[in-house]
């Protein structure tokens, strides 16, 4: 079946470094992946998105890039800060009988020192 | 603009008493709707899916159930609790079709003792 695997499961930065997570998925049809955050006790946020037909995105700080042919794609932080402090969670959209469903990673804890 | 709401936010309910939450969405027709578990730790489960009235797809057999009786409400059920219910329970929505992300509720902590 349709599977998503996200690395690190743990990632710890000093204030102002570059974060990168990285994500593989299974299935080549695949052609939406989002990026959620998730603040302790509060629902995923979803913070940047990107489509089959693009290789990178950016919006500020963030950006994410797609490789279709080796199946992943990857977020990127850049001059961290401590409310970047958060699990991420990447996605990809799988066809399901018909109907598309996200299929999430396990989540990156990403932790931000002053 | 297109608001989720989700209720209760907390709930604690002994073993074997049956559960109801309520995930209502406003500003949109249509929308595809989900319900999610988040376990102690961070992974998402998707539960179930609707993509109109009356239409369930079941993701993970268990003792759970969902309903959609009108086209911005999604309820999830159990008749009987168990410990392993424990968990957030978030609803969430998305545009119909294949268009864009989906967009989560603020969530229901369910205690299950």
């Amino acid at each position: 079946g349709e599977n998503v695997e996200q690395h690190p499961s743990t990632l710890s930065v000093q204030e102002g470094d570059s974060a990168v997570i990285k994500c593989t998925y299974s299935d080549s049809a695949s052609n939406y992946f989002p990026w959620y955050k998730q603040e302790l006790g509060k629902r995923p946020q979803l913070i940047i998105d990107i489509r089959s037909n693009v290789g990178e995105k950016k919006d500020q700080r963030i950006a994410v890039t797609l490789n279709k042919t080796a199946k992943h794609f990857s977020l990127h932080i850049t001059e961290t800060q401590p409310e970047d402090s958060a699990v991420y969670f990447c996605a990809a959209r799988f066809m399901n009988s018909g109907y598309s469903t996200l299929t999430f990673g396990k989540g990156t804890m990403l932790l931000v020192s002053p | 603009s297109q608001t989720i709401h989700q209720w209760p936010a907390t709930l604690v309910q002994p073993v074997g008493s049956p559960l109801s939450l309520e995930c209502t969405v406003e500003g949109t027709s249509n929308p595809n709707l989900y319900w999610y578990r988040q376990a102690a730790g961070r992974g998402l489960q998707l539960l179930f899916y609707s993509v109109g009235i009356g239409q369930i797809s079941s993701e993970v057999p268990q003792n759970l159930s969902a309903s959609r009786p009108q086209d911005r409400q999604f309820i999830l059920s159990s008749k009987k609790l168990l410990l392993s219910d424990s968990g957030f329970y978030l609803c969430a929505w998305s545009l119909p079709g294949l268009a864009g992300g989906q967009y989560f509720g603020p969530g229901t902590r369910l205690l299950v003792l």
